[in-house]
């Protein structure tokens, strides 16, 4: 099946820095992809979608200025966590849709646990 | 009414019960649907896709009702290893937006 990629797994910043975190489509391409962030014991939540060479779409309550999104390429989209606070805390998955067959699946990426001290 | 609904959990149950979880979506243009494992601290994976026709995948069946906006997940004679949370997922339509359910999470006893 098709291969996510995210890095890191793991980071821990302190508070004020900023994190990139970046999200690879290692087999195939995607024009798309998405950013979900998921909070302990919680669903995942959907932040942004990531346009190959055009703007994100962000999801409402979601502050584009913190959360750089950036799709150059077929293969590559990266989510910029600026000015990372305590409550930025999280785990961080990004997916893209690969076509299989007659439908769309999604493929997840195994996740970023980014930690702000 | 939230997008997509899911049974509450915890389920418990014993190895080599049966049990099924149910989901509701409420956008009736929605087009796709799937069934997502997660384990703890760890990303979703696939499990499998839904059809109207119904399919069976080993010792899964899920099930689509378009007509109730409804779908199922039937795990027959459960494993330890089948402990997760399990994601009812919804592709929206239009714009393809993917909606996740909140999960249930089942645990199978020895």
């Amino acid at each position: 099946g098709a291969v996510v990629s995210q890095h890191p797994s793991r980071v821990i910043c302190k508070s004020g820095t900023s994190v990139k975190i970046e999200c690879r489509s290692l087999d195939f391409q995607a024009t798309t992809m998405f950013w979900y962030r998921q909070f302990p014991k919680q669903s995942l939540m959907l932040m942004a979608t990531s346009n190959e060479g055009s703007k994100a779409t962000y999801e409402q309550g979601v502050e584009k200025d913190k959360f750089l999104i950036n799709h150059a390429s077929l293969t590559l989209s990266t989510l910029t966590v600026t000015s990372a606070h305590p409550e930025d805390s999280s785990f961080y998955i990004c997916s893209a849709d690969a076509r299989t067959g007659g439908t769309y699946e999604q493929y997840f990426g195994p996740g970023t646990r980014l930690t702000v001290t | 009414r939230k997008e997509v609904e899911q049974d509450p959990g915890p389920f418990n149950v014993p190895e080599g019960a049966t049990v099924a979880f149910n989901c509701t979506y409420s956008n009736s243009a929605s087009q796709s649907f799937f069934w997502y494992r997660q384990d703890c601290r760890k990303e979703p994976k696939l499990l499998m896709s839904v059809y109207s026709s119904g399919n069976e995948d080993g010792r899964f069946t899920a099930q689509l009702n378009r007509a109730s906006q409804y779908i199922s997940l039937l795990i027959r004679d459960s494993k330890l290893s089948d402990s997760a949370t399990y994601l009812c997922v919804v592709n929206g339509g239009g714009g393809f937006k993917t909606i996740f359910g909140a999960g249930t999470r089942l645990f199978v006893k020895a």
